[in-house]
């Protein structure tokens, strides 16, 4: 039983628009969300994260919306940047952030 | 460098050999984890050492598996007897609380990429 998932493998969109990435989990016990962006052959890079007791963080040009009656986070990053392309992980934990459930990835292609 | 540092970087080992994965964290950071990522799927978690507490080995998928922290600092994961099924990116991370408290953060290093033949 996969406790979160990112459904989309990959996305696709163009440099200036938006690019919304996907989550979804299954436990309610989990407490705190958290994006790392991973690019290749390189370990993942914190992105931004969002406590349950909120719907919304933001940090420069992404932002996280969390909806717990759905058990769904999204991240969005607007506008999208080709240095952006890189596979973006979604991870929660209960209690101890550093020990997180990952979803398996959405690969982000940002096309010039 | 000032980031968690990994070795080897990459590592091909014949099922049945025990293998060695070193991970020298950030300095002063007193947490410090490994996970595993397998050929396209997300982290999973293997241990958790939080200063000289005993660690949390809930991830370990078998008693093959086992790691040390010496010192505080640097630490070795162990497989023993190992299995195809263990190829996979070995990731060490460290932060410098139990847990970041108020971005969760991770400092990752560039893993160690096991491959068993």
């Amino acid at each position: 039983d996969q406790q979160v998932k990112q459904n989309s493998p990959s996305l696709s969109v163009q440099e200036g628009r938006i690019s919304i990435l996907n989550c979804d989990y299954t436990n309610s016990m989990f407490d705190y969300f958290l994006w790392y962006k991973k690019y290749p052959a390189e370990g993942p890079t914190f992105l931004i994260s969002i406590s349950s007791i909120k719907d919304k963080n933001e940090d420069g040009r992404f932002t996280v919306f969390l909806n717990k009656s759905a058990k769904h986070l999204s991240l969005h990053i607007v506008p999208s940047q080709p240095g952006d392309s890189a596979v973006y992980f979604c991870a929660a934990s209960n209690g101890n952030a550093g020990k997180s459930t990952f979803g398996d990835g959405t690969t982000l292609t940002v096309k010039p | 460098g000032a980031g968690v540092s990994q070795s080897p970087s990459n590592k091909v080992t014949e099922k049945g050999k025990d293998v060695e994965l070193r991970c020298d964290p950030i300095s002063g950071h007193t947490a410090l984890y490994w996970y595993r990522q397998s050929l396209g799927q997300g982290l999973e978690f293997l241990i958790y050492f939080q200063g000289n507490s005993a660690p949390d080995k809930s991830g370990l998928p078998s008693d093959r598996f086992s790691a040390e922290r010496t010192g505080g600092s640097v630490s070795t994961l162990t497989i023993q007897r190992t299995q195809q099924e263990d190829s996979a990116v070995y990731l060490c991370a460290s932060s410098p609380q139990p847990y970041t408290a108020n971005t969760g953060e991770l400092f990752f290093g560039e893993g160690s990429r096991l491959t068993v033949l």
